[in-house]
Formats: structure tokens, C-alpha cells, sequence
């Protein structure tokens, strides 16, 4: 799997957009990118993934640059519940069995 | 709908007790997986099953054995408890080329 790399920690205003970045530089061409999030004292959530193209969902969106080297995560309007670990993680059809969490990125949502 | 449960929620062993913990499935997906989080940490897998009547060893094995029953249930087991294998113990499921969906975890600790 490609590496990731995510700042450790963000904050955002409630009710703003946050927006969560990831460096994905050595992605491969047949490799996904996912969003995840785990909040406090619960199981991963799944949030959006995408290939290429800019992906949208009732939860987020997933802008991919052209070259696919970085993305980011947009939370429109962010609420005090989307106070959470935030994942990014690459994977491909040789990905394996394992999701590969790493440290992700603690995003703070303050009223 | 329930999704992944896992059973119990909470548990508390003393070194060498053994015990199962419990996942089932309601979403007819194939694959399921059971991995731990320790504090700080990012998940581990320790052990997958790709379908019914297979299963398969993941990053951190050791201590662990697995059943998967039928194409709902996949089990742990922990034959003689250690300290080192408190943590917070997370089942997924996952079907063709989707996301993992994971349970709420079962929080273990061994004294």
C-alpha cells in the first residue's frame, strides 16, 4: 500500500467546513483512496472513497488532485459530533486482507 | 439492521483465563476480521476469514485462534490470557471490493 501522511491533529468551528488533508505520493494507478474516522470509543466508520474522480456522499466529499499525489476530505458544515480520528488509507487489488490505519488525523470541533 | 455485533461489550480476565469473544454478521458479506487497537495505536489485524470455512493469520497472530462457524460468526479465542493482550478488539465484515464495516468493539482487560 501506498504510504499516507496526515497532519496529527486539527481543529475546526462548528457549523464551518473542515477540511482534511492527505499526502499520498507514491499511490499506484490502480489503488483507491478511503476515508475513514473512528470516534471516541467506537468502531471505524467508513466515510467516502473514490479513484480519480471527486467523489460526493451525504457524509463528505473527496476531492483527488490530478496527479492523485494528495486529497482532501471536506466536511461542509462541520457538527460537534464529527469530533473523531480521521483516516485516510490507500489500497489496491494487492492491498491484502488489512486495512492500514496508521495515526490518522484527531480533528477538535469547538462550538 | 443490525450490522456487525460483538459480544461482550466489556470483559475482565486474570492472566491464564481463556475465553471467546463473539462477532456475528446480518449483511451476508464474505470476509470478516478481527483486529486490535491499543492506546495511541492504529488497528492490527490479527487473524481474517476471506469466506466460510476459511481462515487466515494477520500481522499479530500469536495468542489467538479463530473459528469462523458459518458465514455469520467469526470467533476469537484466547486460550490462556496474558497482560499484553489487553486492548480494545475490533470485528469487520466486508463484501467484494467494499468498504469494511466494523462492530463497536469489545473492550478486554486482563490483570
Amino acid at each position: 500500500d501506498a504510504k499516507t501522511t496526515q497532519p496529527p491533529s486539527m481543529d475546526c468551528a462548528e457549523g464551518r467546513a473542515a477540511n482534511l488533508p492527505c499526502n499520498h505520493s507514491t499511490i499506484s494507478g490502480n489503488e483507491y483512496v478511503y476515508w475513514y474516522r473512528q470516534i471516541h470509543s467506537q468502531g471505524p466508520q467508513y466515510i467516502i472513497h473514490g479513484l480519480k474522480n471527486n467523489e460526493t456522499n451525504e457524509m463528505a466529499s473527496l476531492i483527488i488532485t490530478e496527479d492523485r499525489k494528495s486529497s482532501t476530505l471536506i466536511l461542509p458544515h462541520a457538527t460537534l459530533r464529527d469530533t473523531a480520528v480521521y483516516y485516510c488509507i490507500v489500497r489496491g487489488p494487492n492491498s491484502g486482507y488489512a486495512l492500514n490505519f496508521g495515526k490518522g488525523t484527531s480533528l477538535l470541533v469547538t462550538p | 439492521n443490525a450490522g456487525v455485533t460483538q459480544t461482550p461489550k466489556f470483559q475482565v480476565l486474570k492472566t491464564g483465563q481463556s475465553m471467546t469473544l463473539q462477532c456475528a454478521q446480518d449483511m451476508n458479506h464474505n470476509s470478516m476480521y478481527w483486529y486490535r487497537q491499543d492506546p495511541g495505536m492504529g488497528l492490527r489485524l490479527i487473524y481474517y476469514s476471506a469466506s466460510e470455512g476459511t481462515t487466515d493469520k494477520g500481522e499479530v497472530p500469536n495468542g489467538y485462534n479463530v473459528s469462523r462457524l458459518n458465514k455469520r460468526e467469526f470467533s476469537l479465542r484466547l486460550e490462556s490470557a496474558a497482560p499484553s493482550q489487553t486492548s480494545v478488539y475490533f470485528c469487520a465484515t466486508r463484501t467484494d471490493n467494499q468498504p469494511q464495516h466494523f462492530g463497536d468493539g469489545t473492550r478486554l482487560s486482563i490483570l
